[in-house]
């Protein structure tokens, strides 16, 4: 089956820098990758996603990236801010019969 | 709409105690998912339903079960609570498998002693 690797487990960066978090897969199949935002105590909730036909797509300072070759894919967050903290996890989907499979999350702290 | 709801919030169990988790959706979903989330293990899927009448295990199915008697209502139940049953009960649901975003409920913290 699936399986998620995601990297960094923890990432701190100061206020207005980027982070890079990176996710690989192993199912050639998958072909949604979604990504979601979970605040400390609440749901997780979708922030961006991306679909195998396309290499990239950005939404404001958020954009994530798709090597399908490579198997990976990764989320982009410009100019960093106090409320983009949180737990960030990636996930892959698609394959036949396969449900979500996320990652473990990657603890993002962004220090003003 | 309300989305997605889940009761109760919190609960504290004793080993082997029984209980049932509900999860409500007003989105008239097809796919309705129990995920149980520990720290560092992200998301792991228990049982989903791809419609009414219909469950299926996931990745991590061992010591629950589920019903689906309603299209809008989705059972967790635990017969017999054990302390590697703590963790924190997402619900999520979605208009089509796997190529769709999953909307998530607020979550169920369980604590089994």
């Amino acid at each position: 089956g699936e399986n998620v690797e995601q990297h960094p487990s923890t990432l701190s960066v100061q206020e207005g820098d980027s982070a890079v978090i990176k996710c690989t897969y192993s199912d050639s199949a998958s072909n949604y990758f979604p990504w979601y935002k979970q605040e400390l105590g609440k749901r997780p909730q979708l922030i961006i996603d991306i679909r195998s036909n396309v290499g990239e797509k950005k939404d404001q300072r958020i954009a994530v990236t798709l090597n399908k070759t490579a198997k990976h894919f990764s989320l982009h967050i410009t100019e960093t801010q106090p409320e983009d903290s949180a737990v960030y996890f990636c996930a892959a989907s698609g394959g036949y019969g396969q449900n979500f499979v996320f990652g473990p999350g990657t603890r993002l702290s962004v220090l003003p | 709409n309300a989305g997605v709801t889940q009761t109760p919030k919190f609960r504290v169990l004793k080993t082997g105690q029984s209980m049932t988790l509900l999860c409500a959706q007003d989105m008239n979903h097809e796919y309705m998912y129990w995920y149980r989330q520990d720290p560092g293990m992200g998301l792991r899927l228990i049982h989903y339903s791809v419609g009414e009448g219909t469950t299926a295990k996931g990745e991590v199915p061992d010591g629950y079960n589920v019903s689906r008697l309603k299209k809008q209502n989705f059972l967790l139940g635990l017969e017999s609570a054990a302390p590697s049953q703590t963790s924190v009960y997402f619900c999520a649901s979605s208009p089509q498998p796997r190529l769709n975003e999953q909307y998530f409920g607020p979550g169920t913290r369980l604590t089994v002693t």
